[in-house]
């Protein structure tokens, strides 16, 4: 079946605009994870879904970073007047359920770069 | 909060050899989860292994096994007979039993770089 797909895969911009990244989980997963990964380091959490309740922002680094997942499948991750320090892949991972030993899959990513 | 490191930047191995890639964590918790994952040139995040803290057991997956030590909180991935699509990244993670307070994402290390000489 399909895996996660991401949208845009790559995405440039100018520092101060908006930018919105887009999820598509698995088919039937219930919960989405939203990641940041700067290069030469490992992902970092940043937020969190259950169907559409955000269980978990405590990762997102400011108020310029929100999330949205309003009918509980596509997930949405904005990030307002972007900085150059933005620049970074971000991954979304989906999981069949909130357990801790479901696996997340992951992803191919968007690459963000802001001018 | 849980840390992972993992102090090899980089490791190399000749083909068909074994290859141990070291990870430590730090964590007052006793229910947990650790994983290795891997990432190719292609960027995508691969899951390789699940360990489960409760289980003394070292997991295995054909030539992918851990040896995971609760009392060091050191996770260790070996690779035998090394295979030139091994090459990639590999990153160490954890996750917490518990939830909220960013313990339902996964905490990773920053990653060994492993070469796969022919």
């Amino acid at each position: 079946g399909a895996g996660v797909s991401q949208s845009p895969r790559y995405k440039v911009t100018k520092r101060g605009q908006d930018v919105a990244l887009r999820c598509d989980p698995i088919s039937g997963h219930v919960s989405l994870y939203w990641y940041r990964q700067a290069l030469g380091q490992g992902p970092e959490f940043l937020t969190y879904f259950n169907y559409e309740a955000q269980q978990d922002k405590s990762g997102l680094p400011n108020d310029r970073f929100s999330a949205e997942r309003p009918e509980g499948s596509i997930s949405t991750l904005t990030i307002q007047r972007t900085e150059q320090r933005d620049s970074a892949m971000y991954r979304c991972a989906s999981s069949l359920g909130t357990a801790s030993y479901n696996e997340q899959f992951f992803g191919p990513g968007t690459r963000l770069t802001v001018l | 909060a849980q840390t992972v490191t993992q102090s090899q930047p980089e490791m190399s191995v000749q083909e068909a050899e074994t290859v141990t890639l070291s990870c430590t964590y730090d964590t007052s918790e006793s229910d947990y989860y650790l994983f290795w994952y891997k990432q190719p040139p292609s960027r995508q995040m691969i899951l390789v292994i699940r360990q489960e803290a409760y289980k003394q057991q070292n997991a295995t997956e054909n030539r992918f096994s851990v040896n995971f030590q609760k009392a060091a909180k050191s996770f260790s991935l070996k690779i035998s007979d090394s295979q030139l699509g091994d090459a990639a990244m590999y990153f160490c993670a954890y996750r917490s039993a518990n939830s909220g307070g960013g313990a339902d994402g996964l905490t990773f290390g920053k990653g060994t770089h492993l070469i796969i000489q022919p």
